[in-house]
């Protein structure tokens, strides 16, 4: 299995507050991405990394911010939760955007925003 | 904009059967289509890769074709066992999109002894 982490796995938060959410990867690969997974709507992306501090916004990124200061890690900031962010999150690396290059997954993040 | 969609949502089947899951596509200018498996609580597992210019992929029991004129890919499982039982997803990734993924929403299948 890719050496992916995510923490934390499991979050409860209340609506208006700042969540922070972490993902580590040990393989030194480029490209990092974060995705929400919600019935009936398959995972979606919300922002990705090609690089430090090099990051683009996906399908659904608004409400969330990325940062990514080190290879190794790729965090996701929801600035003030909402309801509608409960969900579970999925972060994803990649070696390079080479086309035979497939995508690994964490275990997720389950979060709820009460 | 691209557009995902597995049918049937979900499966059962007895155990040893040959089963075929689904995926279509509604734009055909993809770069490769990628199967996963995603078991309840996990994250997802990459199962098969194809490029744009092959018609198929084979890994053990596993068999994905990819037909780009009719936005259309197929997973063949033989002889299926009740471990195989997990949500199948296929994600598209469109040429001149990054390495952005376009998800389908699954589908769930039950291997039954």
């Amino acid at each position: 299995d890719a050496g992916i982490t995510q923490s934390p796995r499991h979050k409860v938060t209340e609506t208006g507050t700042p969540v922070t959410l972490r993902c580590h990867q040990t393989e030194n690969h480029r490209y990092m991405y974060w995705y929400r997974q919600d019935p009936g709507h398959g995972l979606r992306l919300i922002h990705y990394s090609y690089g430090v501090k090099d990051t683009d916004k996906g399908e659904v990124s608004d409400g969330y911010s990325v940062s990514r200061s080190k290879t190794e890690d790729f965090l996701l900031t929801l600035e003030s939760a909402t309801s509608s962010q409960t969900s579970v999150y999925f972060c994803a690396i990649s070696e390079s955007r080479e086309r035979d290059q497939p995508q690994h997954f964490g275990d997720g993040t389950r979060l709820s925003i009460l | 904009k691209q557009e995902v969609t597995q049918i049937p949502a979900a499966l059962s089947v007895p155990e040893g059967e040959n089963l075929v899951l689904n995926c279509s596509f509604t734009d055909s200018a993809i770069y490769n289509l990628q199967w996963f498996r995603q078991d309840p609580g996990k994250g997802l597992t990459s199962l098969l890769l194809i490029q744009s210019s092959q018609r198929e992929q084979t890994s053990g029991r596993l068999n994905a074709s990819l037909d780009k004129s009719s936005g259309r890919s197929t997973l063949y499982i033989a002889a299926s066992q009740p471990g195989d039982s997990a949500t199948y997803l296929c994600a598209v990734r469109l040429t001149g999109g990054g390495n952005k993924l376009t998800f389908g929403t699954g589908t769930q299948l039950k291997v039954e002894l």
